[in-house]
């Protein structure tokens, strides 16, 4: 299985902040990687596909980059409605697998 | 607008099974793979395996193997999943996602539904 290991687990940022999340796969996986959003007690929402594409209807303060095993999601401009738990996942092979997350908290 | 809605929270004895359903809406349903999802309380997000509602055939992650069953029913568009021999570590809320097969792959997630929490408790 392919494991995906996010960094940090938690951050504290500001409002207006730019925070960057890294995620490292065990093997390589091409672009076959993908960015969810979590809020509390609400179900997880897409964000980001194929490394550094943006599902429709997402804000471009959001962007994705990387390639192989190193992967990064930058959040511009953070707001408060942006304050959440992110995940990455790799879909390269079955089983589909996901980072541990990464919670964005209020500094 | 995309919709998939999820069947309601489900209070389960261990060692019984659970059946949760994912209905979908305004698409077209065969055209689409359907994957589970759990988490238990406070965790990380775990993939189940998948159906391809075009053909029945699924693809269940090892963890799950002999214990889950996705079907479809194609005539209400929807697919359930049901899970058996619950034990107090399989409380958790279940998501039905949709894959996009657009590039062959139908491996990502596009769409959620609103999640199912299953507890199970004697």
């Amino acid at each position: 299985d392919i494991q995906m290991t996010q960094s940090p687990s938690s951050l504290s940022a500001s409002v207006g902040d730019r925070v960057t999340i890294t995620c490292r796969a065990s093997q390589g996986i091409s672009n076959y990687l993908a960015w969810f959003q979590q809020k509390p007690g609400k179900a997880p929402k897409s964000l980001i596909y194929a490394a550094s594409s943006l599902q429709s209807g997402v804000p471009s303060k959001f962007s994705g980059s990387g390639s192989g095993t190193d992967f990064t999601l930058t959040i511009n401009s953070l707001q408060p409605e942006d304050f959440a738990t992110y995940y990455c996942q790799q879909y390269k092979s079955y089983p589909l697998t996901f980072g541990g997350g990464t919670k964005v908290e209020i500094k | 607008q995309v919709q998939l809605v999820q069947s309601g929270a489900e209070v389960m004895q261990p060692g019984a099974s659970v059946k949760v359903s994912c209905k979908a809406s305004e698409y077209t349903f065969t055209n689409y793979y359907m994957h589970w999802v759990r988490q238990a309380p406070g965790q990380g997000l775990e993939w189940m395996g998948l159906i391809n509602p075009n053909s029945g055939s699924t693809n269940y992650a090892q963890k799950f193997q002999g214990r889950v069953t996705m079907t479809t029913d194609t005539s209400t568009s929807t697919v359930y999943m049901e899970l058996s021999s619950l034990t107090s570590e399989d409380t958790a809320v279940f998501y039905c996602t949709r894959g996009d097969c657009s590039g062959g792959s139908c491996q990502r997630f596009d769409y959620w539904g609103q999640g199912t929490p299953v507890t199970v408790s004697s």
